[in-house]
């Protein structure tokens, strides 16, 4: 079965730092690509970055490049995401999820990690 | 950016077909795929794959749903509707990066 988990969410101030990670079981993890997708309270779902099978390639969406930064360990399956400089904006719950092949739509999910940025 | 538009809301009847549409600002046709997801997402759960490229369906998901379309202009039907398929469900494209669609939320008349 497969499995992701999500942990490291939180309350933290405006401007400081969190770093997300998602343990993932079940599956090869090194020959899937993966994400992370956030959905603010009551709002809908927004992408926020993906990294290829080796870590070799990340994308990132305008509204968290240059701040948000997703790395991933193949031995021991479990994919980052660093929020730098993080916003009121940046709140949300915080998915990991698995590709079924690359660009193929995303097969498998996580409970989800909460992240507020309050003062 | 492909933009994609949803209407936010649609109500049917219980046995009845349901038709959600998504339409996309630029084509995400590429070499015979249209790259083109759809999800299930119920209250305080995390999202469901229901169809991918367009008009396969997800491992597991019933055949009540079906996905069709091509270029810009994309459906996802559920036929018979239940009481279990309540939810918001979400379009999103994968053609060029990805991005989401503002959902649709079904509900019983």
């Amino acid at each position: 079965e497969v499995q992701l988990v999500e942990t490291g969410g939180g309350l933290v101030q405006p401007g400081r730092s969190l770093k997300l990670s998602c343990v993932a079981s079940g599956f090869t993890f090194s020959s899937y690509w993966m994400y992370w997708i956030r959905q603010a309270p009551g709002k809908g779902l927004e992408w926020v970055s993906s990294i290829n099978t080796d870590g070799g390639s990340t994308y990132y969406p305008d509204s968290v490049k240059g701040r948000f930064t997703i790395s991933r360990d193949n031995a021991e399956n479990t994919v980052y995401l660093q929020m730098n400089s993080l916003r009121s904006e940046d709140t949300a719950t915080y998915y990991c999820a698995k590709a079924i092949a690359a660009a193929w739509g995303m097969d498998a999910w996580g409970q989800g990690a909460s992240v507020t940025v309050s003062s | 950016d492909i933009v994609l538009t949803q209407s936010p809301a649609l109500a049917v009847s219980l046995g009845q077909r349901a038709t959600i549409s998504c339409k996309t600002n630029q084509n995400v046709d590429y070499y015979g795929n249209s790259y083109m997801h759809w999800y299930q997402q119920k209250p305080g759960q995390q999202p469901k794959l229901l169809i991918y490229l367009a008009s396969n369906l997800a491992s597991g998901i019933p055949a009540r749903f079906s996905g069709r379309g091509s270029g810009t202009d994309f459906t996802l039907t559920i036929d018979p509707v239940e009481a279990d398929d309540t939810a918001t469900y979400y379009c999103q494209q994968s053609r060029n990066l990805w991005t989401f669609g503002g959902g649709t939320k079904l509900e019983l008349k």
